[in-house]
C-alpha cells in the first residue's frame, strides 16, 4: 500500500513555544490530507481536512489559529501547534488517500507524532 | 457517517480465528464499510473494506449480511501480532474522511 510519512516521531517542548509536524505521502500524490488526535486511552478525534493549495477546514471546536495547516505541495501537509501548552499533549496523526477517480479510496495513515509539552 | 456498534473488547486464542462485529444499520445504499485496525501507539492500518459483496484479501475477510445492516471482520489465523483496537467505520461521502468510534479491542493470547 501507499506509505504516508510523519516527522518527528515524537518531540518534548516547553510551553509557549510552537512545534511543526509534518506529514508526507512518499510515493503519491494527495489532494487532501486530514489531521487527527489521539489522547489517551481515547478514540481518534478529526481535527481539520488539509486541502492542497487551499485553506483547511477545521472541525467544530479546533482552533484554526492554534492549529496551523500548511498544504503547500501534493505531497506534504504541516501542522504547527503553535504556543503549546501541557493540554496540548497528544499523539498527533495524519491520513492521506491516493486521489482516484473512482468512489471509494482507503486511506492511509502516518506513524504518528507524540507531543508532550512540558 | 453512519454510526457502528462495535463490542468493546474480545479475546481470542492464537492460531484460532478471530470473528469481529460490527453493526450499521443505519447504513446507505452506496456507503461502504471500511475497517481499520490500531496498534498500541501507532497510526492506524487499513485491513478491508466492502459494499455489498464478501471481500477476502491476504489480511482477513469481510462477511457482510445480505441487508448491509452488520458485517463481521475475520482474521483466520490471529496471531499475538494482532493484538489492536478495531475500528468498522462507514464513511459518508467516500473512504477518505473518517469518524472513529471507540471499536474493538482484540486481545490474542496464548
Amino acid at each position: 500500500g501507499a506509505v504516508v510519512s510523519q516527522h518527528p516521531s515524537w518531540v518534548i517542548c516547553k510551553s509557549g513555544t510552537s512545534v511543526k509536524i509534518e506529514c508526507r505521502s512518499l510515493d503519491f500524490q494527495a489532494t487532501t490530507m486530514f489531521w487527527y488526535r489521539q489522547f489517551p486511552k481515547q478514540s481518534l478525534m478529526l481535527m481539520a481536512t488539509s486541502n492542497e493549495g487551499s485553506k483547511a477546514t477545521y472541525e467544530q471546536g479546533v482552533e484554526k489559529d492554534k492549529f496551523l495547516i500548511n498544504h503547500a505541495s501534493l505531497t506534504l501537509s504541516t501542522l504547527t501547534v503553535t504556543s503549546a501548552h501541557p493540554e496540548d499533549s497528544s499523539f498527533y496523526i495524519c491520513s492521506a488517500s491516493v486521489d482516484r477517480i473512482t468512489y471509494t479510496t482507503e486511506a492511509f495513515f502516518g506513524q504518528g507524532t507524540r507531543l508532550t509539552v512540558v | 457517517d453512519a454510526k457502528t456498534t462495535q463490542p468493546t473488547s474480545m479475546d481470542c486464542a492464537e492460531g484460532r480465528a478471530a470473528n469481529l462485529p460490527c453493526n450499521h444499520s443505519t447504513i446507505s445504499g452506496n456507503e461502504y464499510v471500511y475497517w481499520y485496525r490500531q496498534i498500541h501507539s501507532q497510526g492506524p492500518q487499513y485491513i478491508i473494506h466492502g459494499l455489498k459483496n464478501n471481500e477476502t484479501n491476504e489480511m482477513a475477510s469481510l462477511i457482510i449480511t445480505e441487508d448491509r445492516k452488520s458485517s463481521t471482520l475475520i482474521l483466520p489465523h490471529a496471531t499475538l501480532r494482532d493484538t489492536a483496537v478495531y475500528y468498522c467505520i462507514v464513511p459518508t461521502g467516500g473512504g477518505n474522511k473518517l469518524t472513529f468510534g471507540t471499536g474493538t479491542q482484540l486481545k490474542v493470547e496464548l
